[in-house]
Formats: C-alpha cells, structure tokens, sequence
C-alpha cells in the first residue's frame, strides 16, 4: 500500500535556525514526490517536484533531496514569513492518484 | 487570472439533505482532483478526473460521487451527507503532464450536523 509519513509533526524554530523536515514513503512505481506550502484557511501552494535519488531543488531558503526511502525538506535560515504547514505527496504508477502526508506545521519565531 | 474557484465557501447543512460543492477551474487544465483535509490526516484524495468523462477513485471515495460533462467544471456531489463528512474540502488542477503541479482552490469548509 502506497504511504507517506511525515515528521515532525511540528516544528518550532528561532528565526535564522536551519533545520530539516522528514518525509518517509512507500509507493509502487514512483512517478514523482513533491513539496507543497499551506498557510493558514488556504489551499496548498506547489514548491517542488522530485523524480529520482540524488536529485535536489532549491528555492530561496528552501532545498528538497529525494532518496530511494525519503525526501528532505531543507530551511536555511529561515524567517517568520517561512511559518507554514509543508506538505509532501507521491504519485505512484496510478497515473493520476496522489497520496499526501499529514504534514509538517513549521513556526518560525523572530 | 488564472484560477480554481470553490462555492460555497463555508455550508452548514443536516444529515441527508443532498448537496453539490462546485468547482471551476479557468486554465483548461485536463486534470482535475477532489480532497478532504482532517486535523492529523492530512490531505486524502476523494475523486480525479484525467479529463471530460473520465474519472476514477482516490482514497476515499464512499459517500461522494463527482461528473466531468465539461473541462473546466468538476463538481463534488453528498447524495446522502453524514457528520463523518464534516471537513475541508479542495479542488485541484492541473495539465495532464504536470499533474504533481496542481492548482488548489481556496477550499469549503462543510459541516453536517
């Protein structure tokens, strides 16, 4: 069965305070991982996507990695304005059916 | 402005009265997607639809049933709704291609009573 497991589930941070966000799966045929952002009463917003080990983004203070068992979720430096839930999701060989974690709620404090 | 609109917003409504959320998507995007959001369950995904009049099962279909008669429209259909169903609800899109890039809409709070 296709699973995503994310830790911590929370995550309080010092503004400048690098720190690292977990996401574990298991998923037939992986066609891709991928990060999103969600502030507070909105939908997520798309960060980035993965397709095989080794690979890595970044974005501003953000860098995903992607292994064979997990992906890394990278906050250099962050600041307040980082606050948000992350939230990580595999598409497996079912084409169009996404299986999402429960997400990483990140505060960071000035 | 490129986007995925939701109505309602926010609905309270009882035990079994049939109700329809819309969802509108402006970017011709082929791929379209329900989910449900629940404190400490994340985001699961309900239906999808990979273009007009196709459509199949995410993780947590029962109860809910959804139609793609036009491109830009999918709607999430309660024929029956229950208080399990209370919950955040978004709609998604994208291209057939990028589906791991979806556009989210701002979401339905639902509350059945």
């Amino acid at each position: 069965e296709d699973q995503v497991t994310q830790s911590p589930e929370a995550l309080r941070l010092q503004e400048g305070e690098s720190s690292s966000l977990n996401c574990s799966y298991t998923v037939s045929g992986l066609r891709g991982l991928f990060w999103y952002r969600q502030d507070p009463g909105k939908g997520p917003e798309f960060l980035f996507t993965l397709y095989s080990a080794g690979e890595e983004k970044e974005k501003e203070r953000l860098k995903a990695t992607l292994t064979k068992k997990e992906s890394f979720l990278h906050i250099t430096a962050p600041k307040p304005e980082d606050s948000a839930t992350y939230l990580c999701a595999v598409r497996g060989y079912q084409g169009g059916k996404l299986i999402f974690g429960q997400g990483t709620e990140l505060s960071v404090k000035p | 402005e490129a986007q995925v609109t939701q109505n309602p917003r926010y609905l309270i409504t009882v035990t079994g009265k049939k109700l329809t959320v819309t969802c509108s998507q402006n970017m011709n995007h082929e791929y379209m997607s329900w989910y449900r959001q629940d404190p400490g369950l994340g985001l699961r995904q309900i239906y999808y639809s990979m273009n007009v009049e196709v459509t199949d099962k995410g993780d947590v279909p029962e109860g809910y049933k959804v139609s793609r008669k036009e491109k830009r429209n999918f709607p999430l259909i309660l024929e029956s709704p229950s208080p399990n169903q209370t919950s955040l609800y978004f709609c998604a899109s994208s291209p057939p291609d990028l589906i791991n890039e979806q556009f989210f809409g701002p979401g339905t709070r639902l509350t059945v009573l």
